[in-house]
């Protein structure tokens, strides 16, 4: 079976960084395009950001770019998202989640605060 | 970046009953659009992709239609366990998700 599990969240103060952790198993985790998306209170989910299988594209949505950073170690089967310059807006639940433009298999997510 | 636009934002209706959910996106998309169900606590579940396409394993019950701007998603026959969220996700540029929409039983 697919999972991925994610971890490394938590509650940082405005301006700190955290780096969160995404293990996969289950499938061949180089052959696959990977994501993360996150969810605020009550919101619609929303795309942060993309690394393709090839490692030849990464994107970010225009409310991360310059602060977050996706990396994938495929012998490691891992999936990575560095924050830095973390805001309260950035407060959420963080999925990893596979796939190309309509991810079929998401984690269960960690929990990210930022408050003061 | 293209908007996503979900009507209506909650609907109740009774067990057996079809419901629709409506999809409009900003400019268009042509079939790139999947739906999610979310329920309390969990992660989205993929639905349906590719406008129509069923996911493997996801009841017949579901299906979706549309193109360019305009999609719909159909439950032909409401079930109990059908309760939950439900989004739309644009990805012919980047990605993108409705507001969702809040499926109640009556």
């Amino acid at each position: 079976d697919v999972q991925l599990v994610e971890s490394g969240g938590g509650l940082v103060q405005p301006g700190g960084s955290l780096r969160l952790s995404c293990a996969a198993s289950g499938f061949t985790f180089r052959a696959y395009s990977m994501n993360w998306v996150r969810q605020a209170p009550g919101k619609a989910p929303e795309w942060v950001a993309y690394m393709s299988a090839r490692l030849n594209t990464i994107t970010y949505a225009d409310s991360v770019r310059g602060r977050f950073t996706i990396s994938r170690d495929n012998d490691r089967q891992s999936l990575f998202l560095q924050m830095t310059s973390l805001r309260v807006e950035d407060t959420a639940v963080y999925y990893c989640a596979r796939g190309e433009g309509f991810p079929d298999s998401w984690g269960q997510g960690t929990q990210v605060t930022v408050s003061s | 970046d293209i908007q996503m636009t979900q009507s209506p934002s909650t609907l109740s209706a009774s067990i057996g009953d079809r419901v629709t959910i409506t999809c409009r996106a900003s400019q268009r998309v042509s079939q790139w659009l999947a739906w999610y169900q979310q329920k309390p606590g969990k992660a989205p579940k993929l639905l349906i992709y590719k406008a129509s396409t069923l996911e493997d394993g996801v009841p017949s019950r579901f299906s979706g239609s549309g193109s360019g701007t305009e999609f719909t998603f159909t439950i032909t026959s409401l079930q109990p366990d059908d309760v939950a969220t439900y989004y739309c996700q644009q990805y012919n540029i980047f990605r993108t998700f409705g507001q969702g929409t809040k499926v109640e039983i009556k």
